[in-house]
């Protein structure tokens, strides 16, 4: 099994439509985190959290948000999708601050 | 705004050949980390240079950071066809691990 698990893998949906993305690890990392990656450019950050308490805005949050459901989960919403959210999503962990982060297989949504 | 800038865009060469990718930055770090990203799949880290290291090594990988010109760089050799991917590096600055990523480099290598 992966250690960081993301559902779906692929969503079709339509504008003004609300959207969740989860993310669950088995790695027992107290970071967690969201980026988005659209074609030609790197990932970017959306959200990020160091434990259950603590959610930070990363630098393209606006129109998402999230939820730190357990150590384990991380979800990300989109209230109202629009088309130019189309693009893969990836959630990712971490354990301590400066290390190598571990990445799910991403979720690949395109809002028509 | 992203920190690192990787070149060249794109590399095409034959099996057995090496690949030099290279990866420029902007502000001082604290460490640069190299993520390779197969077709369809999530990154996957290759190897973590700290800011206080000029060069380190993971089997054919070889990595060098030069802080005074704000660039490392990749070299990946003898490679193989199940090396084709895309490669980016990422910079770790301040206290906060939020890793800044480099819009990438596509490697392909033909049998």
């Amino acid at each position: 099994d992966a250690d960081v698990t993301q559902t779906p893998r692929n969503r079709i949906t339509k504008t003004g439509k609300r959207i969740m993305l989860e993310c669950s690890q088995t790695k027992g990392h107290d970071r967690m985190y969201w980026y988005r990656q659209d074609p030609g450019l790197g990932l970017r950050l959306i959200y990020y959290s160091f434990d259950v308490k603590d959610i930070n805005k990363g630098e393209i949050s606006d129109g998402y948000s999230v939820s730190r459901q357990a150590q384990a989960k991380f979800s990300l919403s989109l209230e109202s999708a629009i088309p130019n959210q189309t693009a893969l999503y990836f959630c990712a962990t971490s354990d301590l601050l400066g290390r190598p982060q571990h990445f799910g297989d991403g979720t690949r949504l395109s809002i028509l | 705004s992203q920190q690192g800038e990787e070149d060249p865009q794109a590399l095409s060469i034959q099996e057995g050949e090496n690949a030099t990718m290279n990866c420029s930055y902007k502000t001082s770090i604290n460490n640069l980390q190299w993520y390779r990203q197969n077709s369809g799949r999530g990154l996957v880290h290759l190897i973590l240079i700290r800011s206080n290291e000029r060069e380190k090594h993971s089997g054919r990988l070889r990595v060098t950071l030069d802080t005074s010109k704000k660039s490392s760089s990749l070299l990946i050799t003898a490679s193989r066809a199940a090396d084709t991917a895309s490669y980016f590096c990422a910079t770790v600055s301040g206290g906060y691990n939020k890793l800044i990523f480099g819009a990438g480099t596509r490697l392909a290598v033909h049998p």
